[in-house]
C-alpha cells in the first residue's frame, strides 16, 4: 500500500496570502508508461462531500479557481492556494490512484484564517 | 447532471449488519465503476472499497480494514450500488459516500451516517 503523508497538518493563513500543502507518497506515483502523475487533491468542508480540484496532480477540475495551482511529480506534490479567500476554509487531501485496488488518501491539511 | 444519493444508514450494535445503498442518475450508470469511501468522526477519508461495471467483469475490491465482512454490489436495472456490511465494529462509526468515475471523484454522494455502538 501507498502511504500519503500531508504536511502540515493544519495551517493559519491571513487573507489574500498563499496557502501551501505538501503531499508526499511512499513511492512514486508517476506511471512510466504514459508519463502521468496518479494523484489528485480534494477540499472537504464540513457537511459538504469532498470537492476534486485537481487529477493527475496537475490538471484543475472544471470550475476550479485559477487561485489553486496542483504541482509536483514522483512522490512529492504541492498544492498552493495563491491567494486565500474567506471560502478557502476547508481541509484539504492528497488521494493516489496509481495502485489498484488500493486507493489511499492524505490525512489531510486543514487551512484557516489567521 | 449528475446525481449520487446514499440511503440506509442509522445505528447498530457491534456484531451486526447493515446496508446501505447509492442511486445514481444522470450518467449511465451500467458503465460506472462505483466507490464508496468513508470519513469516521474527526478522522480523514478512508477508501472502502469499489465494483467495476459489468462490462469490466463487475469485480470487487475492499481496503483491508473492511475485506471479509463489507461486500459491495449492483444493480444496473436500478440504478443503485449496495454496501453490505457485517460483522459491525465500533471503528466502522463513519459517514459512508459512493463516488464514481475512475481513480479520482469528480462525483459524490452526501453520504449516509453509520454509527456502530452498544
Amino acid at each position: 500500500e501507498i502511504v500519503m503523508t500531508q504536511s502540515p497538518e493544519s495551517l493559519a493563513v491571513s487573507l489574500g496570502e498563499r496557502a501551501t500543502i505538501n503531499c508526499k507518497s511512499s513511492k512514486s506515483v508517476l506511471y512510466d508508461s504514459d508519463k502521468k502523475n496518479y494523484l489528485a487533491w480534494y477540499q472537504k468542508k464540513p457537511g459538504q462531500p469532498p470537492q476534486l480540484l485537481f487529477y493527475w496532480a496537475t490538471t484543475r477540475q472544471s470550475g476550479v479557481p485559477d487561485r489553486f495551482i496542483g504541482s509536483g511529480s514522483g512522490t512529492d506534490f504541492t498544492l498552493t492556494i495563491s491567494s486565500l479567500q474567506a471560502e478557502d476554509v476547508a481541509v484539504y487531501y492528497c488521494q493516489q490512484y496509481y495502485t489498484t485496488p488500493s486507493l489511499t488518501f492524505g490525512g489531510g491539511t486543514r487551512v484557516e484564517i489567521k | 447532471e449528475v446525481q449520487l444519493v446514499e440511503s440506509g444508514g442509522g445505528l447498530v450494535r457491534p456484531g451486526g449488519s447493515l446496508r446501505v445503498s447509492c442511486a445514481g442518475s444522470g450518467f449511465i450508470f451500467k458503465n460506472a465503476w462505483m466507490t464508496w469511501v468513508r470519513q469516521a468522526p474527526g478522522k480523514g477519508l478512508e477508501w472502502v472499497g469499489r465494483v467495476r461495471s459489468e462490462t469490466d467483469g463487475g469485480t470487487t475490491d475492499y481496503a483491508a480494514p473492511v475485506k471479509g465482512r463489507f461486500t459491495i454490489s449492483r444493480d444496473d436495472s436500478k440504478n443503485v450500488v449496495y454496501l453490505q456490511m457485517d460483522s459491525l465494529k465500533t471503528e466502522d462509526t463513519a459517514l459512508y459516500f459512493c463516488a464514481t468515475q475512475g481513480g479520482f471523484f469528480p462525483y459524490w454522494g452526501r453520504g449516509t451516517q453509520v454509527t456502530v455502538s452498544s
